[in-house]
């Protein structure tokens, strides 16, 4: 079963483009919702953090929640180079164990 | 800013060799956790552990793995006999109070398998 449906991309823009970065997912129990940031040989580092649906913004990163249509988004402005990377979603709810939920994750390249 | 740290870096192990992969959480950090992504494929959830003892585990999370905390700062996975199957990154991750807190990862380990 699939959790969680991430298009692996890969996904290139010239600097300064406005990234869009999505996850869709079919367990209506989850109810947070993560981005992380993943470079090579590196561990996910975490960047947004969400609770239900709604917006959250912090700098040039927005994460969008839509719980109705099971959708979230992560989208970036003024997109730079040091922003080439792989993006993970991760989800989990009150009922769906300890665990997170990970998207399979988009390679980004922000050409310069 | 505090972190996660795991060691060795890279591990090389021959088949059925025992393996141990070392973490120290983010020190006030209660919950502990590790995951392994294969090359190319997603993170995987293994196990979760809460006052020292393992609260979730997965179905990858046979008899073969086994974690311990044993001491105040350090956590582990060890892996009895491992397969060539095996070969992933292993992350450690911890989270502060509530399963469902952001959890916070390390760098991984490397684990390939000859």
């Amino acid at each position: 079963q699939k959790e969680v449906e991430q298009d692996p991309g890969p996904l290139s823009v010239p600097e300064g483009a406005i990234v869009s970065l999505n996850c869709t997912y079919s367990n209506s129990a989850f109810q947070y919702f993560m981005w992380y940031r993943q470079y090579s040989r590196k561990g996910p580092e975490l960047l947004m953090y969400t609770y239900s649906s709604g917006n959250k913004e912090d700098g040039r990163f927005t994460a969008q929640v839509d719980k109705s249509s099971k959708y979230i988004s992560l989208f970036i402005r003024d997109s730079q180079p040091s922003d080439s990377a792989t993006y993970l979603c991760a989800m989990s709810g009150k009922n769906t164990g300890n665990q997170f939920y990970f998207g399979t994750g988009t390679s980004l390249t922000v050409i310069p | 800013e505090p972190e996660v740290t795991q060691t060795p870096s890279h591990q090389v192990t021959q088949m059925g060799q025992e393996v141990i992969l070392r973490c120290v959480p983010i020190s006030n950090h209660l919950y502990f956790y590790w995951y392994r992504q294969i090359l190319g494929q997603k993170v995987e959830f293994l196990v979760s552990f809460y006052n020292n003892e393992i609260s979730e585990k997965s179905e990858i999370f046979d008899d073969q793995f086994s974690v311990e905390r044993p001491d105040g700062s350090n956590f582990t996975l060890k892996i009895r006999s491992t397969k060539l199957e095996d070969s992933a990154m292993y992350f450690c991750a911890s989270s502060e109070t509530d399963r469902n807190q952001p959890q916070h990862f390390g760098d991984g380990t490397r684990l390939s398998i000859l």
